[in-house]
């Protein structure tokens, strides 16, 4: 599995756009790019997940590289409850095992 | 529709001593997973099964800890005996089929060793 790289903190006001990089140079043509969550004293949850084109759901959006070796996970409008553990996750599809890293942590500012 | 359910959702041990945490995945999910969370750092995995059969194991410690899904179910996560650098959170978090479906994660057993 491939190795990702976040930053570790990152702040955004509330009600701006968020836009959480991770670097996964490493990455081979068949990796999936997972995005969790982990709330305060909660579990992590999923967000969105990519393979090779741009993805969006009621949550968020997923920005990939044409080249695959990074990726942008975008929340278009931060609020309070968006603060948490960021866990971008590179995995292949055959052999889908959540390695996590130590993730990025969003701090919303009201 | 009800998530994962863990309980105790807090546990103090003193080391040497044993304990147990319980997970009831989503209903028909078939894969159930363990993740040992320590302070600062991301999930690690632990064991995943399949149904009531190992899938992975290769990172967990077998000489104290212990996992079973008897009826392919509910499970149970057994440490014993304890040390101090078990202290962490415990998360079971289950899939519909295999590794490959979107994890859903319980609230997790924070476990403290004293």
């Amino acid at each position: 599995d491939a190795k990702t790289t976040q930053p570790n903190s990152m702040e955004s006001n509330e009600e701006e756009p968020v836009h959480l990089p991770c670097n996964h140079s490493t990455i081979s043509g068949t990796d999936y790019i997972h995005w969790y969550r982990q709330l305060p004293s909660q579990g992590p949850e999923y967000v969105i997940h990519g393979l090779t084109s741009n993805v969006n759901n009621r949550m968020a959006s997923l920005a990939i590289a044409e080249d695959r070796k990074s990726s942008t996970l975008i929340l278009h409008r931060a609020t309070l409850r968006d603060a948490a553990v960021y866990y971008c996750i590179s995995s292949r599809d055959s052999s889908y095992k959540l390695i996590f890293g130590s993730g990025t942590r969003l701090l919303v500012r009201p | 529709e009800a998530g994962v359910a863990q309980s105790p959702r807090y546990k103090i041990i003193e080391k040497r001593q044993s304990v147990a945490f319980w997970c009831n995945p989503i209903s028909g999910h078939a894969t159930l997973y363990w993740y040992q969370q320590i302070l600062g750092q991301g999930p690690k995995l632990l064991i995943q099964f399949q149904n009531n059969g190992v899938v992975d194991d290769s990172q967990l410690p077998k000489d104290r800890f212990s996992a079973e899904r008897l009826k392919g179910v509910d499970s149970t996560l057994k440490i014993q005996p304890a040390k101090l650098e078990d202290s962490a959170v415990y998360l079971c978090a289950s899939s519909f089929r295999g590794s490959s479906d979107t994890q859903y994660f319980g609230p997790g057993t924070r476990l403290t060793v004293l």
